[in-house]
C-alpha cells in the first residue's frame, strides 16, 4: 500500500499527557498537511511543510502544538498537557509539485480523558 | 466569511437515482482549484473530483460530475445512479493556488436508501 499511513489510528490519553502522532505520507510527495476535524464539521487546516519546512501555521496550533518533518519524508504532531478540548480526528494529505489535489490517511482519532 | 459553504446538513436519496450536492464559495483569486472528497465512517478522505478555476469544461469523473457555475461562485457535486456505496459524508474543498492550504466546508450527510 502507497498510500498515506498515520500511526496510532486511536489514541485515548489522560489529560495533562503529552501524545505524539506520526504521518508517513506518499512516497516523493514533498508537501504535507496537518488538518483537524472534530465531529460534524469539516477538516480545518493545522499546519503545512514543503519538504521539511514548515512554511504556514494556524492559529489553532498553540504553544501546546508542534509539527516537525525533519528530513522531509514523515512528519511527527505533537500535542503537550493535552486537554480535553483536543478530542478530534488529526489527519495528514501530502501531495506532490504536480498534483492538485491532496491524498489523505486514514487519520488518528484522539480521545482526551 | 467562509471560504466554503455548504449549506445540507445531509441529504436522502433513493438508490439508482441522482442527487446534487450544493456548495458555494468565496474568493477574490482569479487561480483556484475546487475539490470533492468523500469520507466514510472509516474516517480516511477520498478524493473524487478536481475543477480549476480556467477549466471550461464542467468534470466528470465516472458517476461523478461537477457543476461549476463561476459567476456563481458554486460547484455542486452531481452524482448519477447513487449506490448503497455512497452513503458517507462529503467535504467540498478550495485551494487558492496563490497558497497552499485547502478549506474545506462543514459537508453534507448522503444517505442513500435501498
Amino acid at each position: 500500500d502507497t498510500g498515506v499511513s498515520q500511526d496510532p489510528r486511536h489514541k485515548i490519553t489522560k489529560r495533562g499527557q503529552n501524545v505524539t502522532f506520526r504521518c508517513d505520507p506518499i512516497s516523493e510527495h514533498n508537501r504535507l498537511y496537518w488538518y483537524r476535524q472534530t465531529l460534524g464539521q469539516g477538516p480545518e487546516f493545522l499546519t503545512y511543510f514543503q519538504n521539511e519546512a514548515q512554511l504556514e501555521k494556524s492559529r489553532l496550533l498553540s504553544d501546546r502544538f508542534s509539527a516537525e518533518r525533519p528530513k522531509g519524508s514523515f512528519s511527527t504532531l505533537e500535542i503537550q498537557r493535552t486537554e480535553q478540548g483536543d478530542s478530534a480526528m488529526y489527519l495528514c494529505a501530502s501531495r506532490s509539485d504536480r498534483s492538485t489535489e491532496a491524498f489523505f490517511g486514514q487519520g488518528t482519532r484522539l480521545t482526551v480523558v | 466569511a467562509q471560504k466554503i459553504t455548504q449549506t445540507q446538513p445531509g441529504m436522502f436519496v433513493q438508490e439508482k437515482e441522482a442527487v446534487t450536492l450544493d456548495c458555494t464559495y468565496d474568493t477574490s483569486d482569479q487561480s483556484y482549484g475546487l475539490f470533492w472528497y468523500k469520507q466514510p465512517s472509516s474516517g480516511e478522505m477520498i478524493f473524487l473530483i478536481y475543477q480549476g478555476s480556467y477549466d471550461e469544461q464542467n468534470a466528470t469523473e465516472g458517476r461523478y460530475s461537477l457543476n461549476f457555475q463561476k459567476a456563481r461562485k458554486s460547484a455542486n457535486l452531481v452524482i448519477s445512479a447513487s449506490q448503497l456505496g455512497d452513503s458517507a459524508m462529503y467535504f467540498c474543498a478550495m485551494r487558492e493556488f496563490d497558497f497552499n492550504k485547502f478549506y474545506f466546508g462543514s459537508g453534507t450527510k448522503l444517505n442513500v436508501k435501498p
